[in-house]
């Protein structure tokens, strides 16, 4: 069966501008959950979509954002990017959701700002 | 201090030695995973836990919920086992269960 995918695979933008990724989960599962993985920082959880409901979200300011649908496609959207903003932003779906299952992680999203 | 420390940071070991990674972690939590890292990016989950021991192959995790610490090992290590292993956790607070919380990783390189 068809894996996560997340589109785009690489973007450019410049500061200020706002940028929207997309993952479409394995399906049949309705948890979808978003990371940034920078140098620096390594690994971190953005939040968590499970039907549609954000379950649970990290500690990153109000400038990241994200949705799901009922299709259970989420997307994620960063406003007034940063310098700072340019990461590896990774998803992964999950049948039941975090802690109660597999994750299987997306290729992800390598964004670039300028 | 990070709530997920992991050891060693960086692993170099001939082809077919006994490899153990170490996760310690100082909060309550409800399940920990293994994930490996390849270069490139792509991040495939090894293991899922919540107490006890499971094996995959040559591959075994374990974990120790009362001292909060889990371990990876591998088996007769090979090189294409050379990846970055990060151990993740998923915390209660006082809210409920949280997101996960990473360690930063194990590189570690299997020379033939």
């Amino acid at each position: 069966k068809a894996g996560v995918t997340q589109t785009p695979r690489y973007l450019i933008k410049t500061r200020g501008q706002q940028v929207t990724l997309s993952c479409s989960p394995i399906s049949g599962h309705r948890s979808v959950s978003w990371y940034q993985q920078t140098p620096g920082q390594g690994l971190q959880f953005l939040f968590e979509y499970f039907s549609e409901t954000q379950r649970n979200k990290g500690n990153f300011p109000g400038r990241f954002s994200g949705r799901q649908f009922s299709n259970s496609r989420s997307e994620m959207n960063v406003s007034t990017l940063e310098l700072g903003d340019s990461a590896l932003y990774l998803c992964a779906s999950s049948l039941l959701g975090l802690g109660a299952g597999e994750l299987f992680f997306g290729e992800g999203s390598r964004l670039t700002v300028l | 201090k990070n709530e997920v420390e992991q050891s060693p940071q960086n692993l170099t070991a001939q082809e077919g030695e006994f490899i153990t990674i170490n996760c310690s972690y100082s909060v309550g939590i409800s399940a920990l995973h293994w994930l490996q890292q390849h270069p490139g990016g792509g991040i495939v989950s090894l293991f899922m836990l919540s107490s006890g021991k499971k094996k995959h192959g040559r591959l075994i995790a374990t974990i120790n919920i009362q001292e909060k610490h889990s371990s990876l090992h591998i088996t007769a290590s090979h090189p294409r086992d050379s990846a970055v292993y990060i151990c993740a956790l998923r915390a209660y607070s006082g809210g409920g269960a949280d997101g996960l919380t990473f360690g930063k990783g194990t590189h570690l390189i299997i020379q033939p």
